[in-house]
């Protein structure tokens, strides 16, 4: 089957660096695609990655390793609103979207 | 990026009645758009994809004689709750990808459904 593995909740400080990995499997893999959603709020799109390697962007890089079935999102210099939840996701050889369930990012003063 | 748009924003309703919900890509063509639910705290659901000019694809379980999904032009696809019940009650979001099956899927800001 497809699965999509990230964790449930994590916690980091204002001014920080957080890492939220995603490991997965799935039948093919056509590109691996991060999105923050707000609470209340529709999903936005933060990042695509489909060769190995980092992309940056901003405070925030992603980061794909196709051999690992791997991927994460580091988010630099923290701010209040990044608190969300990070949803993983992968095109499958379908260039359908398998979903991860989120991880609840709460940051702290 | 891309925008979406998804009209209305809110809709509260009387179980039994029919709801429809417009998704519209602003400034891009969408070959395919896409229609999730997502209930409190738990993750997206997709219901059903659909390619403009065809009939849409619905994920198992999902009864497409209650959803029905409508993707008549580049820019436009509609979802239609039938017979709306309180369990129906959650967010609905949409999803539009444009030419590409690579190109990245821009989602629409969400209807809460409310059904009473």
């Amino acid at each position: 089957g497809q699965n999509i593995d990230q964790p449930t909740e994590m916690t980091a400080t204002e001014g920080a660096i957080v890492q939220i990995n995603c490991t997965y499997q799935t039948s093919g893999f056509n590109g691996l695609f991060w999105y923050q959603q707000h609470a209340g709020e529709a999903p936005t799109f933060l990042s695509y990655n489909v060769l190995d390697g980092l992309e940056e962007k901003g405070r925030f890089s992603s980061f794909l390793s196709r051999s690992k079935g791997y991927s994460y999102l580091l988010l630099k210099e923290l701010q209040m609103k990044d608190s969300a939840s990070y949803l993983c996701a992968v095109q499958d050889s379908n260039y359908q979207l398998i979903w991860g369930a989120g991880t609840k990012l709460i940051i702290k003063p | 990026g891309a925008v979406v748009s998804q009209h209305p924003s809110w809709v509260i309703c009387k179980s039994g009645t029919s709801v429809k919900i417009e998704c519209r890509s602003l400034d891009f063509q969408a070959t395919t758009m896409f229609w999730y639910r997502q209930f409190p705290k738990q993750s997206l659901m997709l219901m059903a994809t659909s390619n403009e000019g065809s009939k849409a694809t619905y994920e198992q379980g999902v009864e497409k004689d209650k959803f029905l999904i409508n993707h008549a032009s580049l820019t436009l696809s509609t979802l239609t709750v039938t017979s709306a019940h309180p369990e129906d009650s959650s967010f609905y979001i949409c999803s539009a990808r444009g030419g590409g099956q690579t190109e990245t899927q821009y989602f629409g800001p969400g209807t809460r459904l409310l059904v009473l």
